[in-house]
């Protein structure tokens, strides 16, 4: 099966502009989460969708960000507008259930940089 | 506060030693779940291992071996024979029962370098 993706693999904009990331999660998935690692800094959580409804954003940095995911398959992460501090590499990850049992599957990130 | 301490950033070894990375967690949860996930060059996080806080029990997968210890708030992680695909950052995380399932917190990694 396919694993979860992400496009763009790396984005490279200017302070001020809006960037927008996309994640496909594995297929059936209904829980999708994204992360962030800014630099020199730990990965943190942001949200986590359960279908199209968010579970849990209690992550998310400030109102810059929006996330969503109509139709409960794919998500979007909209960074507008951007800033410096945002620069980093933003995971998603899916899982199909929400219990220990069913462990978080990740993609290759989406490496962001702000100039 | 975090959570999730590895101390040790790089770790670099020569083929076939063995290297052994540290993680040390922090939590007042009695349920509480604990991860191991490997970053290869390629940047995805690729699953490794979790542990509940229930099962203390040590766990060896191929060369992989993981020694969990709640005494010493302590999930440390083995690789035995280290070979260069080995080289990679690897992470630790917990997840906490008073969060929702998923929200791991991460500690900053360790990169382990093996050559040749």
């Amino acid at each position: 099966e396919a694993g979860v993706t992400q496009f763009p693999s790396h984005s490279v904009i200017e302070k001020g502009q809006t960037v927008t990331l996309r994640c496909d999660p594995i297929s059936g998935h209904d829980n999708l989460y994204w992360y962030r690692r800014v630099m020199g800094k730990e990965i943190k959580f942001l949200l986590h969708f359960v279908k199209e409804s968010k579970q849990d954003e209690s992550g998310m940095p400030n109102n810059r960000f929006l996330a969503e995911r109509t139709g409960g398959t794919y998500s979007t992460l909209k960074v507008q507008p951007a800033e410096l501090e945002d620069s980093g590499v933003y995971f998603c990850a899916s899982s199909q259930g929400w219990n220990y049992n069913s462990p978080l599957h990740f993609g290759n990130g989406t490496r962001l940089t702000v100039t | 506060a975090q959570k999730v301490t590895q101390a040790q950033t790089e770790i670099s070894v020569v083929e076939k030693e063995d290297v052994t990375l540290d993680c040390v967690y922090e939590t007042r949860d009695t349920t509480y779940y604990l991860f191991w996930y490997k970053q290869p060059p390629s940047g995805e996080l690729v699953f490794l291992i979790r542990r509940n806080s229930f099962d203390e029990q040590n766990e060896i997968s191929g060369r992989y071996s993981w020694n969990f210890q709640k005494s010493t708030s302590s999930f440390n992680f083995t690789i035995t024979a280290s070979q260069v695909v080995d080289s990679a950052v690897y992470f630790c995380a917990l997840s906490e029962a008073v969060d929702s399932w998923g929200k791991l917190q991460f500690g900053a990694g360790t990169q382990v370098v093996v050559t040749p």
